[in-house]
């Protein structure tokens, strides 16, 4: 099952633009990752944020979580070609498991 | 982060032969690990979970003998796929969370494994 519905499916922009990818869950959740997948290859964690946290930051990356919509979003600034990759949002189904559900993903393609 | 090392990375195989996939995590033991499957162009689908001496626990629509785990210890799991068919052809994750003391935390995924049944 899926616990996550991201959209876009899919991304083309140039670099040095900004990729905003939206990821929106079903359950009450403890924290929200986000992780990205190169072609063909495992997940990578990128970030977490907490379920009492609104917006976090990692270089590039900025993260923003609203429990009441039940929503986050990923925004990657000043994109790179290298930057090309799928992503994924996911979270833990209940505060008592530790099974990480993912969303579908977005397909990022970032043009040189 | 911790190192997940899986193996092979990809693999062809004929149908009705049996696939094993095997998963370590280098640098830590984990008592309980995953193992995802994913079509191309689509997200990943928990298969089940596995904890170290004891039964694998199966998603629902996942065959548990077509699927055969084995978490022989704190570093090694393994998948085998048993009876292959082309409809098996798919990326196999393994996912290795650390001990459960550190749970919601964040997952450690292995490579991956391009499973091609012909």
């Amino acid at each position: 099952s899926q616990q996550g519905e991201e959209d876009p499916q899919a991304l083309s922009i140039q670099e040095g633009e900004n990729a905003t990818m939206n990821c929106s869950y079903k359950t009450s959740i403890n924290n929200l990752q986000w992780y990205r997948q190169n072609s063909g290859r495992g997940l990578v964690h990128l970030i977490l944020i907490r379920s009492n946290e609104r917006e976090k930051h990692s270089g590039r990356l900025r993260v923003t979580l609203d429990t009441s919509k039940k929503s986050s979003s990923l925004l990657i600034t000043a994109s790179r070609a290298a930057d090309t990759a799928s992503y994924f949002c996911a979270t833990y189904i209940s505060y008592n498991t530790d099974k990480l559900i993912f969303g579908t993903g977005t397909r990022l393609q970032v043009f040189p | 982060g911790a190192v997940v090392s899986q193996h092979p990375s990809w693999v062809i195989c004929k149908s009705g032969t049996s696939v094993k996939i095997e998963c370590r995590s280098l640098d830590f033991q984990a008592t309980t690990m995953f193992w995802y499957r994913q079509f191309p162009k689509q997200s990943l689908m928990l298969m089940a979970t596995s904890n170290e001496g004891s039964k694998a626990t199966y998603e629902q629509g996942v065959e548990k003998d077509k699927f055969l785990i084995n978490h022989a210890s704190l570093t090694l799991s393994t998948l085998t796929v048993t009876s292959a068919h082309p409809e098996d052809s798919s990326f196999y994750i393994c996912s290795y969370r650390r001990d459960r003391a550190y749970m919601n935390t964040e997952a450690f995924f292995g490579q991956g494994t391009r499973l091609t049944v012909v």
